[in-house]
């Protein structure tokens, strides 16, 4: 019972690295999206899908890739990392069609110096 | 885009106690989604309300969808220390239904 798993837990970078941040759902389920959260802010949308090869920009897409490839997996590319990048990072994943709940991950904690 | 006024921000409490917190929006919600996040861990869902004017109960916890559909309630009741943890609104937007979420209400359990 995997259910979401996200690679790393934590990582730190240095400004202008690049990383990618694995994100892998075992529930065949169609709908992917990725969150951050800073400290009051809840949760904010960065980029979702909603099957293999549909990616779509969410509130705060600027400085993040996605693709999806598969249906199990929906990673999220930084491709030059800047501090105001630090945070942490939530995928989920949810049946699509109707209001189906949402499955979080453990989250990766991201420092950017 | 939609805002969530979530209150209250905290809340320091006695095991034992009731809790209450809500989430007022200036929009138009047709579901009303409540999460909890444990520390260190990912938001997990606690209850869903799916109608104007609807009570749901799940054990201890109790929720609300406001009549004017731009609010919602919920409570704990006799908290207990495993209830520590960040208590989100998070009602489903657009076609895709895409999360919003509130700021969290920060609870905090005193044995």
């Amino acid at each position: 019972n995997a259910g979401v798993t996200q690679t790393p837990k934590f990582q730190v970078l240095k400004t202008g690295q690049s990383m990618t941040l694995q994100c892998a759902q075992d529930m065949n389920h169609e709908y992917m999206s990725w969150y951050r959260q800073d400290p009051g802010m809840g949760l904010r949308l960065i980029h979702y899908s909603v099957g293999a090869g549909i990616t779509d920009q969410g509130e705060v897409p600027n400085g993040y890739n996605v693709s999806r490839s598969t249906t199990e997996d929906f990673p999220l590319r930084l491709l030059s990392a800047a501090p105001s990048q630090t945070s942490v990072y939530f995928c989920a994943s949810r049946r699509t069609g109707g209001i189906g709940e949402a499955f979080f991950g453990q989250g990766t904690r991201l420092t950017v110096v | 885009g939609q805002q969530l006024n979530q209150s209250p921000q905290s809340m320091f409490i006695q095991e034992g106690e009731d809790v209450s917190m809500n989430c007022t929006s200036s929009s138009i919600f047709n579901t009303w989604l409540w999460y909890k996040q444990d520390p260190g861990e990912g938001p997990v869902l606690l209850i869903a309300l799916y109608k104007a004017g609807e009570l749901t109960s799940n054990g201890r916890l109790t929720a609300q969808f406001g009549i004017t559909r731009k609010d919602s309630f919920l409570n704990i009741s006799a908290s207990i220390p495993s209830d520590v943890g960040i208590y989100f609104c998070a009602p489903p937007i657009g076609s895709q239904g895409n999360l919003i979420f509130g700021k969290g209400t920060k609870l905090s359990v005193k044995p």
